[in-house]
């Protein structure tokens, strides 16, 4: 059974800094990776979705990494500012469609 | 625009009182599914349906039913809710493609239902 884990669970950083949050699965056959992002008492919004077969994805400031191999994803998130805080969920899509979900990185950037 | 959209967006209920949940997306997707949001227990899938009338459960499917009878369209049902299925629902939506290559998930805004 596909198991997703985050770390850390939270996260405090000053703004401008660059920060790293990570993701781990223990099945190795996927068919992606997305990392989303939840603001407090909101829905799922798509950041980037790495295919299994690509390296990395970048959008902005933000890149994400995969290697399939290990059961490892990283999201970069370079010169953070106050309006990145929220929390980032990372998930994998298996057989099925269905998506299994990490329980999430909480971001806190402080002006 | 392309979006995913749910109905009510809260709600209060009794428990035992029937409800249901509309989703409803406008994208020509054909698969759609439904996700319970708990703390300390992340997103967890309790419904899904690959086309039309063709749905299957999920990992925690009690106490839900789903139909699928118009593609853009996948309500979750509340036959006799009860407290312990009081949560933040998620409906989601994805074009399914052969291959390698797939698309991203869109999601609804969520449903914050309270059982009382």
């Amino acid at each position: 059974k596909q198991e997703v884990t985050q770390i850390p669970a939270a996260l405090s950083v000053p703004e401008g800094e660059n920060l790293v949050l990570n993701c781990s699965f223990t099945d190795s056959a996927i068919y992606n990776l997305q990392w989303f992002r939840q603001d407090p008492g909101k829905g799922l919004t798509s950041l980037l979705l790495i295919q299994s077969s690509q390296r990395e994805q970048t959008s902005g400031r933000l890149n994400a990494s995969l290697d399939k191999s290990s059961g490892r994803s990283t999201l970069y998130i370079a010169a953070s500012q106050p309006g990145d805080s929220a929390t980032y969920l990372c998930a994998v899509r298996g057989g099925s469609e269905k998506l299994v979900f990490g329980k999430g990185t909480k971001l806190t950037v402080n002006p | 625009e392309a979006q995913v959209t749910q109905n009510p967006r809260y709600l209060i209920t009794v428990t035992g009182k029937k409800l249901t949940v509309t989703c409803s997306q406008n994208m020509n997707h054909e698969y759609m599914s439904w996700y319970r949001q708990d703390p300390g227990l992340g997103l967890r899938q309790i419904y899904y349906s690959m086309n039309v009338e063709v749905t299957d459960k999920g990992d925690v499917p009690e106490g839900y039913k789903v139909s699928r009878k118009e593609k853009r369209n996948f309500p979750l049902i509340l036959e006799s809710p009860s407290p312990n299925q009081t949560s933040l629902y998620f409906c989601a939506s994805t074009r399914l493609k052969t291959g390698v290559h797939q698309e991203t998930q869109y999601f609804g805004p969520g449903t914050r239902l309270l059982v009382l």
